[in-house]
């Protein structure tokens, strides 16, 4: 299958500083890019759907100006998360997919602590 | 809103039972269903269904959908302990994927 990667694997910051999470799709193109997070022994909640070029759409309750997103190349997408608080913490994980018709492959995952 | 709902929310097994494990959806603008493997880390592809009746199958593990009572099943036959790990059903409709809760499977000696 293709590969996603994901960077950093774990990341602990300080309350109030920035957090940057890269998402690349290694050998195929990926027009879409979608962003999750999940909870402890809770589901991948999407947070917002990148596509390349283009302003990302964000799922309703979560914080466009905290949690942004750029796709500025077919193969990369950042998430960054401004101004973090503990509640921040979580697993956040990205996809990415060829096109439409194609199944989305996920990242490694990235476990951001907030402390 | 789409809806993914999954049963059983979890379960526990002895190893070589065979387990089925159950999606149903809502969604507007169906494009297909896809079931994902997770163990520790980011879900892990297994299926992507679009057709109804059509099994899938990899190895101990199959998948089928119906289109007409939405839903989907998951088979994993002759489990083993390295089964272990929570299963889930996504739908894509127009634009996104959604989630199910998943079904954690517990595989024990």
């Amino acid at each position: 299958g293709a590969v996603v990667s994901q960077h950093p694997s774990r990341v602990i910051c300080k309350s109030g500083t920035s957090v940057k999470i890269e998402c690349r799709s290694l050998d195929f193109q990926a027009t879409t890019m979608f962003w999750y997070r999940q909870f402890p022994k809770q589901s991948l909640m999407l947070m917002a759907t990148s596509n390349e070029g283009s302003k990302a759409t964000y799922e309703q309750g979560v914080e466009k100006d905290k949690f942004l997103i750029n796709h500025a190349s077919l193969t990369l997408s950042t998430l960054t998360v401004t101004s973090a608080h503990p509640e921040d913490s979580s697993f956040y994980i990205c996809s990415a997919r060829r096109d439409e018709n194609t199944e989305a492959f996920f990242g490694q995952g990235t476990r951001l602590t907030v402390v | 809103e789409d809806k993914v709902v999954q049963s059983p929310l979890s379960l526990v097994v002895h190893e070589g039972d065979t387990v089925t494990l159950n999606c149903s959806y809502e969604v507007t603008n169906f494009r297909s269903l896809l079931w994902y493997k997770q163990e520790k880390k980011a879900p892990t592809f297994l299926f992507m269904l679009t057709s109804s009746g059509i099994e899938k199958k990899s190895g101990r593990l199959s998948s089928i959908l119906d289109k007409k009572e939405l839903f989907s099943i998951l088979n994993i036959t002759a489990t083993q302990t390295g089964d272990s790990a929570v299963y889930l059903c996504a739908v894509r409709g127009a634009s996104k994927l959604t989630f199910g809760t998943g079904t954690r499977l517990q595989v024990t000696l």
